[in-house]
């Protein structure tokens, strides 16, 4: 299996444009998760899908971030327009449904700068 | 939300030590798990823990689950410069079974 995969793995953009990240979860994970980390303010759960349909946003940071799941191999985080605040690496993650709780499989990242 | 309180933030030791880290919650977690991030990538699971008391080992990493299960700590025996990297603990509450809680992490530094 290949993982969760991200792209791009680097992202500079200037203050204004949009962003898109992607992310394409493992096969028959039915959970996606988009966190983003700083170094002050570690690892935040930005929002999450169960079956393609998003259960929690209440960690999208504003108006100006938004994802979609169109279907169970695909999802996008976009950000517009974008700020230097911004600035991070936004992980996705996926994990199996229900069943024991192996915590979730991360992507390499996508490591976003504004300027 | 609900937060998990890490110790210590950052480890600065010499290659061949052992290694302790811990962390603890105000609520009760049914699940504890411990992620190594290595730099430039994201976090990858190294122990997971099911049962209040349970004692688990990958290798030179040993893991446990509190009797309180409130709390986990994680040894690492004899580091080597692979070792490097940040280490985090997560887990799952009773009361949010879906959404994984994570630690602020420990970066863990070591001189050969």
């Amino acid at each position: 299996d290949a993982g969760v995969i991200q792209s791009p793995r680097h992202e500079v953009t200037e203050m204004g444009q949009e962003v898109t990240l992607r992310c394409k979860p493992i096969s028959g994970h039915n959970s996606l998760f988009w966190y983003r980390q700083t170094m002050m303010r570690g690892l935040e759960l930005l929002i999450y899908f169960n079956n393609n349909v998003p259960i929690d946003d209440s960690g999208m940071p504003e108006d100006r971030f938004s994802a979609k799941m169109p279907n169970a191999s695909f999802s996008t985080l976009k950000i517009q327009p974008s700020e230097p605040r911004d600035s991070a690496v936004y992980f996705c993650a996926s994990s199996l449904p229900g069943g024991k709780y192996r915590g979730y499989t991360f992507g390499s990242g996508t490591r976003l700068t504004v300027v | 939300g609900q937060q998990l309180n890490q110790s210590p933030q950052s480890m600065f030791i010499q290659e061949g030590e052992d290694v302790s880290m811990n962390c603890t919650s105000s609520s009760i977690f049914n699940t504890w798990l411990w992620y190594k991030q290595d730099p430039g990538e994201g976090p990858v699971l190294l122990i997971a823990l099911y049962k209040a008391g349970e004692l688990t080992s990958n290798g030179r990493l040993t893991a446990q689950f509190g009797i309180t299960r409130k709390d986990s700590f994680l040894n690492i025996s004899a580091s080597i410069p692979s070792d490097v990297g940040i280490y985090f603990c997560a887990g799952y509450s009773f009361r949010e079974a879906q959404k994984l809680v994570f630690g602020q992490g420990t970066r863990l530094t070591i001189n050969p």
